[in-house]
């Protein structure tokens, strides 16, 4: 069975300060994906990012930042000088092999403080 | 504008009142999903189809209905709405299964209070 962990469930920073969200997961299978997704107040679900389990690249997108570590099954956000617009619930989802479906962690609320 | 669009948005129903919240996608996307969100459980899968007139079950499929009957339309049916339905419910849809890696978008969210 497949599970995500977001240990993290609010974090709090002022404004510009960098934040990690962390992800770990858990599955048998050596083929999967990773998914990043963030839930404004207004409750849509916006998607981030997609990993595939062959590609451990960090990727960079803006102040958005995503580092793949399959030693320890960890896949974490960072936000690097955190704006008020950031400030969001986000969740790590992970999908697997045979497996219709995104098994989504619980969520970390970040609260970016003006 | 490639969406997912869900209605209603927001719904307060009564015990045992049917209901149906629509879904319907504009991408020729092949996959669908029905989720739930609750606090601290993060969202869980409902139903899904993988095309016109093939669906299963999720995780949590009890109390609830789907039909695919079109390729764009998804919708979720509650027949006999009980408290324990209160959620806000996602409908979601992907060019393919999301165990090939393809991205799930997601509709902005249904929020359902069942009294």
């Amino acid at each position: 069975a497949q599970k995500v962990t977001q240990a993290q469930t609010e974090i709090s920073v002022v404004e510009k300060e960098d934040v990690t969200l962390d992800c770990v997961y858990e599955t048998r299978d050596t083929t999967y994906y990773l998914f990043w997704y963030k839930q404004p107040p207004s409750g849509e679900l916006v998607f981030l990012i997609r990993r595939n389990s062959f590609d451990e690249q960090n990727e960079i997108s803006g102040r958005y930042s995503w580092n793949f570590q399959k030693s320890t099954s960890s896949f974490n956000f960072t936000i690097t000088a955190s704006q008020v617009v950031d400030s969001a619930v986000y969740f790590c989802a992970l999908s697997v092999v045979g497996n219709e479906k995104l098994t989504f962690g619980t969520g970390t609320r970040l609260t970016i403080i003006p | 504008e490639a969406q997912v669009t869900q209605n209603p948005r927001y719904l307060i129903t009564v015990t045992g009142k049917k209901l149906t919240v629509t879904c319907s996608q504009n991408m020729n996307h092949e996959y669908m999903s029905w989720y739930r969100q609750d606090p601290g459980l993060g969202l869980r899968q409902i139903y899904y189809s993988m095309n016109v007139e093939v669906t299963d079950k999720g995780d949590v499929p009890e109390g609830y209905k789907v039909s695919r009957k079109e390729k764009r339309n998804f919708p979720l049916i509650l027949e006999s709405p009980s408290p324990n339905q209160t959620s806000l419910y996602f409908c979601a849809s992907s060019l393919g299964s999301p165990d090939s890696g393809n991205t799930i978008y997601f509709g902005e969210g249904s929020w359902l209070t069942v009294v």
